[in-house]
């Protein structure tokens, strides 16, 4: 059964430091990886998509790894600001429906 | 940009009440879902319905749930009778490919039974 962890719970990082978090899952059979912001009480939003077959996907000030042999990805974010803050969680798609981790809580401190 | 709608945003309910969620999915997308938010939990797969029919569930998704598209753009998510832990946020999600598509996500219903 496919799990999926999200390290750290929680960070937080003054403003314009880069930083990165990480997803780590345990069946690496598996079609491809989705990284979602969420801000409290509303829905997901889908930030990037990265097929098993790539290493990376780039969109902006986001850039997300993947290693599928290791069963790990990492979502680096530059140049941080305030309105980053958010929980990120990452989900797996295999062939089960995407199953997703706990998520890591994000503060950018002005 | 196309978009997964839901409605209502907040549902007030007693325990023992029927609830039904609506969900308007991306429209060229095939395949649909439910998910479900405990507060404070991950993100619960439900259930999984492509072409007309249920795909795949989960053992949360019991015989007091139930699914159905009643026209080409809706779908809804039906709790026959609520239970206290029925609480949570309900999210419905769409893509156009079974494996390798974007899932896309409404913005969720937040269900409070009482």
């Amino acid at each position: 059964k496919q799990e999926v962890t999200q390290i750290p719970a929680a960070l937080s990082v003054p403003e314009g430091e880069n930083l990165v978090l990480n997803c780590s899952f345990t069946d690496s059979a598996i079609y491809n990886l989705q990284w979602f912001r969420q801000d409290p009480g509303k829905g997901l939003t889908s930030l990037l998509l990265i097929q098993s077959s790539q290493r990376e996907q780039t969109s902006g000030r986001l850039n997300a790894s993947l290693d599928k042999s290791s069963g790990r990805s990492t979502l680096y974010i530059a140049a941080s600001q305030p309105g980053d803050s958010a929980t990120y969680l990452c989900a797996v798609k295999g062939n089960t429906p995407l199953v997703f981790g706990k998520g890591t809580r994000l503060s950018v401190i002005a | 940009e196309p978009e997964v709608t839901q409605t209502p945003s907040h549902q007030v309910t007693q325990m023992g009440q029927e609830v039904i969620l609506r969900c308007v999915p991306i429209s060229n997308h095939l395949y649909f879902y439910w998910y479900r938010q405990i507060l404070g939990q991950k993100v619960e797969f439900l259930v999984s319905f492509y072409n007309n029919e249920i795909s795949e569930k989960s053992e949360i998704f019991d015989d007091q749930f139930s699914v159905e598209r009643p026209d080409g753009s809706n779908f809804t998510l039906k709790i026959r009778s609520t239970k206290l832990e029925d609480s949570a946020m309900y999210f419905c999600a769409s893509r156009r490919d079974k494996n390798t598509g974007e899932l896309f996500f409404g913005e969720g219903s937040r269900l409070t039974v009482l």
